[in-house]
């Protein structure tokens, strides 16, 4: 699975925007862009993924450049129940039970 | 919403003890995983689960280390000696069998914190 960067940590304000990067330069044509987050030791939650198209759900929209290096994670409007540790995660599909590697990810904390 | 369901939330034992970790993954998900998050580190992949097999392991997981579905709902792991670096918190996920997207998002449970003492 091709190796991803986050920042460590970024902030954001209550009500906007927060957009998270992340960088995967060697993602090969197979992978797909998965993101997930973990609120305060609580287990990690699924967000949102995408392939090369730009994705949306309740959640969060995901914008993949089109070289597919890089990808951002946008969630419109953040409360303060959006602080927590995203994650990036690339993979490929296999139709097994492929585990998921977690790198740090970025902390993110939204502030009042 | 279905949820994964883990317990117990908090189970604290003394190192050389056996454990048993519970799941009850999302009822018609067919692939089951073990993470574990020691204190302050990264979320570490112990193994994955389908159709009554190991589909892939760690090398965190050891001959100490065993999971079973002993039914049809529940999914566990069991830790045979506990040591002290055992002491983590361990996920349950679930993954559904169906296509949706050529991806198999996991669904993970709220952790079991083990402390060995």
């Amino acid at each position: 699975d091709a190796k991803t960067t986050q920042p460590p940590s970024m902030d954001c304000a209550e009500g906007r925007a927060a957009n998270l990067p992340c960088n995967h330069s060697t993602i090969s044509g197979n992978e797909y862009v998965y993101w997930y987050r973990q609120i305060h030791s609580q287990g990690p939650q699924y967000i949102i993924h995408g392939l090369k198209n730009n994705e949306t759900n309740e959640m969060a929209s995901l914008i993949i450049t089109e070289d597919r290096k890089s990808s951002t994670l946008i969630l419109p409007h953040a409360t303060l129940r959006d602080t927590a540790v995203y994650y990036c995660i690339v993979r490929v599909h296999t139709g097994s039970a492929r585990q998921l590697t977690f790198g740090s990810g970025t902390q993110l904390t939204v502030l009042p | 919403e279905p949820e994964v369901t883990q317990t117990p939330s908090h189970q604290v034992t003394q190192m050389g003890q056996e454990v048993i970790l519970r799941c009850v993954p999302i009822s018609n998900h067919l692939y089951f995983y073990w993470y574990r998050q020691i204190l302050g580190q990264k979320v570490e992949f112990l193994v994955s689960f389908y159709n009554n097999e190991i589909s892939e392991k760690s090398e965190i997981f050891d001959d100490q280390f065993s999971v079973e579905r002993p039914d049809g709902s529940n999914f566990t792991l069991k830790i045979r000696s506990t040591k002290l670096e055992d002491s983590a918190m361990y996920f349950c996920a679930s993954s559904s069998g169906t296509m949706r997207g050529a991806v198999y998002e996991q669904y993970f449970g709220p952790g079991t914190r083990l402390t060995v003492t």
